[in-house]
């Protein structure tokens, strides 16, 4: 079945620090792949998707490359804010224009000043 | 962006009770909406889809008769939890399409708690 890897935190980091958060993914053909954002007392946010192999999201600094050969959509920002503190989800719609979200279970970053 | 409201954000029950959850869309019309659960440190999983004026799709494993969805206009859907039991205890979510290949817009929550 199709299912969603990501890795868990929670991951505290300071203000300008690199991240990265790995999404691996598994799935039949060519899913599209998304990723979310969650800030405290709000309803997810769609932050980036890419449906293709090789496409790149980007969005808020933030970017994503859809990469079918090791079947992942790994997030990186290059200098996190403090704004950026919230619970970030890989999910992907399968392959064939499903309306059907798989998420991963979600990933909370702290951002100290 | 597009809003999505849930109430309410918190409650409490007893067990044995019904309990009613609105989502609605504030500022755009959903011709879908989709409801999902989620426990600590999991995903969300996707409990039904409902379309307006049709009956709910539920998934594999969901019971229709325990979980009721109305999704009677284009703005509001309802989840009603019925004889709710403490393993009911969730965080339940809604979101909302305005169309077919839309983007799916979140509420923030419901926060249930059923003891």
């Amino acid at each position: 079945g199709n299912s969603v890897t990501q890795m868990e935190g929670p991951v505290t980091l300071s203000e300008e620090a690199f991240l990265t958060i790995n999404c691996t993914y598994t799935a039949t053909g060519y899913p599209s792949l998304f990723w979310y954002v969650q800030y405290p007392g709000e309803g997810l946010q769609l932050l980036l998707k890419a449906t293709k192999a090789d496409d790149k999201g980007s969005n808020k600094g933030f970017e994503a490359t859809y990469r079918k050969e090791t079947t992942s959509f790994h997030l990186e920002k290059g200098s996190v804010q403090v704004s950026d503190s919230a619970v970030y989800f890989c999910a992907l719609t399968p392959q064939g224009g499903s309306e059907k979200l798989v998420f991963g279970k979600g990933m909370k970053l702290t951002v100290n000043p | 962006g597009a809003v999505v409201s849930q109430h309410p954000s918190r409650v409490i029950c007893k067990s044995g009770t019904s309990v009613k959850i609105e989502c609605r869309s504030l500022d755009f019309q959903a011709t879908t909406m989709f409801w999902y659960r989620q426990f600590p440190k999991k995903s969300l999983m996707l409990m039904a889809t409902s379309n307006e004026g049709s009956k709910a799709t539920y998934e594999q494993g969901v019971e229709k008769d325990k979980f009721l969805i109305n999704h009677a206009s284009l703005t509001l859907s309802t989840l009603t939890v019925t004889s709710a039991h403490p393993e009911d205890s969730s965080f339940y979510i809604c979101s909302a399409r305005e169309s077919l290949a839309g983007e799916q817009y979140f509420g923030p929550g419901t926060r249930l708690t059923v003891t």
